[in-house]
C-alpha cells in the first residue's frame, strides 16, 4: 500500500543553520506530494507541493524536489529561524480506486530552532 | 486565499452530550471535505471523507453512528460527536479540497474537545 516515512525527530538546530528533513514514500500510482507545517495548538498549513516527477515546490525559503527515482521529497531550508519551530508533515495524495485522493501522512518531524 | 474556518476552537462538555463541529471553506467551493483526529504528538488519523450531497465514507474502525458527518453544501461540513465520552476527547481537524487529488487540502485550525 501507499506510505510515507519521515526522519525521526526532534531536530534541534541553531538559528541560521541548514535544514534537511528527509521524506520517502511508497506509492503504486502517480501521487502528488505535499509538505504541511503545524504550529502548536493549530491546524496544518500547506507549505509547498509538487504534482509530478522533478517538480520543485518552494515557499518561504523552503524547497522540496519530487524525485521519482529515489521516491523522495526531502524538505530543505538554507537558513532557519526561531519562528520555523513547528512540526512538519510530509504527505502524499493518492488517487486511489475511487479517486478521493486521501492524504497519507508521515509521522511528523518536530523542528526546534534555538537562538 | 483557500481559507478554512473551523468552529468552535475549544469545547468542554459533560459525558453523554453531543457536540457539533463546523467546518467552512470561506473563499472556495470544496468538492471534498475530510475529518481527522489527532492525538498528542502524533500524526493525523483520517476519520472520514465527505462529498457534498452524498454520504460520508468512513475509515475502518470509525463508528459512523458515533461520528455523524453532514456535508450540506459546497462550503459547509459538520461533524457531530454523539453521546460523547472521555475517550472521545481529542483534537479534531477538518480540511477542504477544491478539485481532484492533485490539489492540496486546506486545513482548519482544529477543535480541542474535552469530555468530562
Amino acid at each position: 500500500g501507499n506510505s510515507v516515512t519521515q526522519m525521526e525527530g526532534p531536530v534541534t538546530l541553531s538559528e541560521e543553520a541548514f535544514l534537511t528533513i528527509n521524506c520517502t514514500y511508497t506509492a503504486t500510482g502517480y501521487p502528488s506530494l505535499f509538505w504541511y507545517v503545524q504550529y502548536p495548538g493549530e491546524g496544518l498549513q500547506l507549505l509547498l507541493k509538487a504534482t509530478k516527477a522533478d517538480d520543485k515546490g518552494s515557499n518561504k525559503g523552503f524547497e522540496a524536489t519530487y524525485r521519482k527515482e529515489t521516491t523522495s521529497f526531502h524538505l530543505e531550508k538554507g537558513s532557519v529561524q526561531v519562528s520555523d519551530s513547528a512540526v512538519y508533515f510530509c504527505a502524499l495524495s493518492d488517487p486511489g480506486s475511487s479517486n478521493t485522493g486521501k492524504l497519507i501522512f508521515g509521522q511528523g518531524t518536530t523542528l526546534q530552532v534555538k537562538p | 486565499g483557500a481559507v478554512v474556518s473551523q468552529h468552535p476552537s475549544w469545547v468542554i462538555c459533560k459525558s453523554g452530550t453531543s457536540v457539533k463541529i463546523e467546518c467552512r471553506s470561506l473563499d472556495f467551493q470544496a468538492t471534498t471535505m475530510f475529518w481527522y483526529r489527532q492525538f498528542p504528538k502524533q500524526s493525523l488519523m483520517l476519520m472520514a471523507t465527505s462529498n457534498e450531497g452524498s454520504k460520508a465514507t468512513y475509515e475502518q474502525g470509525v463508528e459512523k453512528d458515533k461520528f455523524l458527518i453532514n456535508h450540506a453544501s459546497l462550503t459547509l461540513s459538520t461533524l457531530t460527536v454523539t453521546s460523547a465520552h472521555p475517550e472521545d476527547s481529542s483534537f479534531y481537524i477538518c480540511s477542504a479540497r477544491r478539485g481532484l487529488y492533485n490539489q492540496p487540502q486546506h486545513f482548519g485550525d482544529g477543535t480541542r474537545l474535552s469530555i468530562l
